[in-house]
């Protein structure tokens, strides 16, 4: 399973801009990128996967490189609402059977 | 559609004793998790079912732990007898057999106290 590294914390403003970007140099050929978000006191929640380029939906954009290495979460103008943890996950789902492997994921904080 | 349902909420047991978390998925959705946050971590997977059958408890204490899916819907997680490092979140997951997806769906969680 591909280690996956992004920052403990973040801060920005509504109405920003966030990338969060997150390294998985181990990445295989099979592995997927998601990202979920939690807030506190609730499950933790799908916002996006990808392969490889750009994905995006309502939510967020997904950017992955030609190497795969590295990925970035990128959320678009920022309310107070977005303040939660983001983690970022790599894995094969048909390898694994849907296993997640859970790091310790990035704090966001927005503030007003 | 409803999501995935917990109970309870919360829990305040005291070292020695057990307890039981019931979870209830989404509808149609065959494959169910159960997960243990402890507080500051992200969320450790303790066992996998899909429909009644288990297909990774290789992370569940079985000398303390044990989980059951009767008839392929619901499910119970069990801790008997319970320790201090077992007070975390316990979050129960579901989600469709899907190809190439990551695509879980999880509940609000049991928050266990162990006194």
């Amino acid at each position: 399973l591909a280690k996956t590294t992004q920052p403990i914390s973040m801060d920005s403003y509504e109405g920003q801009e966030v990338n969060i970007t997150c390294s998985h140099n181990n990445i295989a050929t099979n592995d997927y990128i998601t990202w979920y978000q939690q807030f506190p006191s609730q499950g933790p929640r799908f916002i996006i996967q990808g392969y490889k380029t750009k994905v995006t939906n309502e939510v967020a954009s997904l950017f992955i490189p030609a190497d795969r290495k590295s990925s970035t979460l990128s959320l678009p103008r920022v309310s107070l609402s977005d303040t939660a943890v983001y983690y970022c996950l790599v894995g094969a789902p048909n390898n694994q059977g849907g296993k997640l492997i859970f790091g310790q994921g990035t704090e966001l904080s927005v503030k007003p | 559609e409803a999501g995935v349902a917990q109970s309870p909420r919360y829990k305040i047991i005291e070292k020695r004793q057990s307890v039981a978390f019931w979870c209830n998925p989404i509808s149609g959705h065959a494959t169910l998790y159960w997960y243990q946050q402890i507080l500051g971590q992200g969320p450790k997977l303790l066992i996998q079912f899909q429909n009644n059958g288990v297909v990774d408890d290789s992370q569940l204490p079985k000398d303390r732990f044990s989980a059951e899916r009767l008839k392929g819907v619901d499910s119970t997680l069990k801790i008997q007898p319970a320790k201090l490092e077992d007070s975390a979140v316990y979050l129960c997951a579901s989600s469709l057999e899907r190809v190439s997806s990551y695509e879980q769906y999880f509940g609000p969680g049991t928050r266990l106290t162990v006194t």
